[in-house]
């Protein structure tokens, strides 16, 4: 099973922020906590990854709870190609998805 | 950045005969590589685990014996869907995990496998 969850979709307007969360209770002190995103009909494509700090790139932003349970995605300003299907994932031994959450942006 | 090669794209074949796809990592050794099947609007299945040199480890529920999986070089898995049949009509992606969980995973493009 999964060791994460997700909402199974969110909706934002084009151009603003967005904050995709992540609950990862079981997670253990040396697990990796990594975000992929997923066009239709496409492989899954890397987006961000931390461990414990908040960490930032030029797609978006992590933030991590202090306690590592919970993390999330924060796309500063939504455009219509970031419209897919978002997972985040513990990376660990196994790399199981779970469900993931579908981001619908608007014009 | 480094690539992973995922090919057939898209394949159809008939119902019975076996479909090969392969998935190479470009510019970096792949120790490990994941297989996973996605039906539409669906998360992806988590199929095998491969690791060079060794067997495949499945997931509960994958029969080992229709879907053969070679892990024989650092660059190069390949996973044969043997005896298709039109269930097996699916999405399929590999992927490329790096030595270290602080570098990210790579995935091939997909196979879109429709069996006639």
């Amino acid at each position: 099973d999964a060791k994460t969850t997700q909402p199974n979709s969110m909706e934002s307007n084009e151009e603003e922020p967005v904050h995709l969360p992540c609950n990862h209770s079981t997670i253990s002190g040396t697990d990796y906590i990594h975000w992929y995103r997923q066009l239709p009909s496409q492989g899954p494509e890397y987006v961000i990854h931390g461990l414990t700090s908040n960490v930032n790139n030029r797609m978006a932003s992590l933030a991590i709870a202090e306690d590592r349970k919970s993390s999330t995605l924060i796309l500063h300003r939504a455009t219509l190609r970031d419209a897919a299907v978002y997972y985040c994932i513990l990376f660990t031994n196994d790399m199981r998805f779970g469900a993931g959450t579908r981001l619908t942006v608007k014009p | 950045g480094a690539v992973v090669s995922q090919h057939p794209s898209r394949v159809i074949c008939k119902s019975g005969t076996s479909v090969k796809i392969e998935c190479r990592s470009l510019d970096f050794q792949a120790t490990t590589m994941f297989w996973y099947r996605q039906f539409p609007k669906q998360s992806l299945m988590l199929m095998a685990t491969s690791n060079e040199g060794s067997k495949a480890t499945y997931e509960q529920g994958v029969e080992k014996d229709k879907f053969l999986i070679n892990h024989a070089s650092l660059t190069l898995s390949t996973l044969t869907v043997t005896s298709a049949h039109p269930e097996d009509s699916s999405f399929y992606i590999c992927s490329a995990k790096p030595g270290h969980p602080n570098e990210k995973l790579f995935f091939g493009s997909g196979t879109q496998l429709s069996v006639l």
